[in-house]
């Protein structure tokens, strides 16, 4: 069985400091792990993944993500929050399996960027 | 150019009905799945589909039914409805056979914009 989680409920950050939201996995497998964002009222954006290759992703609006096997971690970070990066993010996994798997979401964790 | 469309966005509803939420991608993926957010914001998945196998999570209950009528489509029914079922449903679609790899979109999931269903 595969989990993820996000130990973080809220993380606050000024605006023009980095920022840092914290994700684990366990998948039996190798991992297919992704971040997407939530706004109010709104469907899941897509932010970035991580399949194969580097260990350092980079995606949509300056986010990044870090993979790290020994720590099954795929935190995501950003050098410099914006007040519009508030929203709820959810972290992502999959196993390599292959086939119509869904995806094993986090319990999401609200960043808010304070002015 | 809405990529993943769902309809209703809003359905309310009264205990017992039936109702059918209908999904459709443009994006020419070969799967597409359902998911419900709860009132807490949790995401589960409820079934995923391709036009090889239908994946159902196990604790759905079988009042739950997909429908594709083509690739490009996948309905929700619902059954019996019960108070418990209100929350948002997301359906959502990836490409998953052709090669993976990190530069390209295969893998990731494309959400719709949600329905919210009330059942009173």
């Amino acid at each position: 069985a595969q989990s993820v989680a996000q130990p973080e409920d809220q993380v606050n950050v000024a605006e023009g400091n980095p920022l840092t939201v914290k994700c684990t996995y366990s998948v039996s497998g190798n991992p297919y792990l992704f971040w997407y964002v939530q706004y109010p009222n709104r469907g899941l954006q897509f932010l970035l993944k991580y399949i194969t290759g580097d260990n350092l992703v980079k995606g949509s609006y300056g986010f990044e993500a870090e993979f790290n096997k020994s720590q099954t971690s795929f935190h995501l970070k950003k050098p410099s929050a914006l007040v519009s990066d508030s929203a709820l993010y959810f972290c992502a996994v999959r196993d390599t399996g292959g086939g119509a798997d869904g995806l094993t979401f986090g319990k999401g964790t609200h960043l808010i960027i304070q002015p | 150019d809405t990529a993943v469309s769902q309809t209703p966005k809003y359905l309310v509803t009264q205990m017992g009905n039936d109702k059918s939420i209908k999904c459709e991608q443009n994006l020419g993926h070969d799967t597409m799945y359902w998911y419900k957010q709860d009132s807490k914001k949790f995401l589960k998945i409820m079934f995923s589909y391709n036009n090889k196998e239908l994946i159902i999570n196990e604790t759905v209950p079988n009042r739950f039914s997909p429908k594709s009528p083509d690739k490009a489509h996948l309905n929700l029914h619902i059954n019996s409805l019960e108070l418990g079922d209100s929350a948002v449903y997301f359906c959502a679609s990836s490409q998953e056979l052709g090669g993976t790899g990190p530069s390209n979109s295969y893998n990731e999931q494309f959400f719709g914009p949600g329905t919210r269903l009330t059942v009173l």
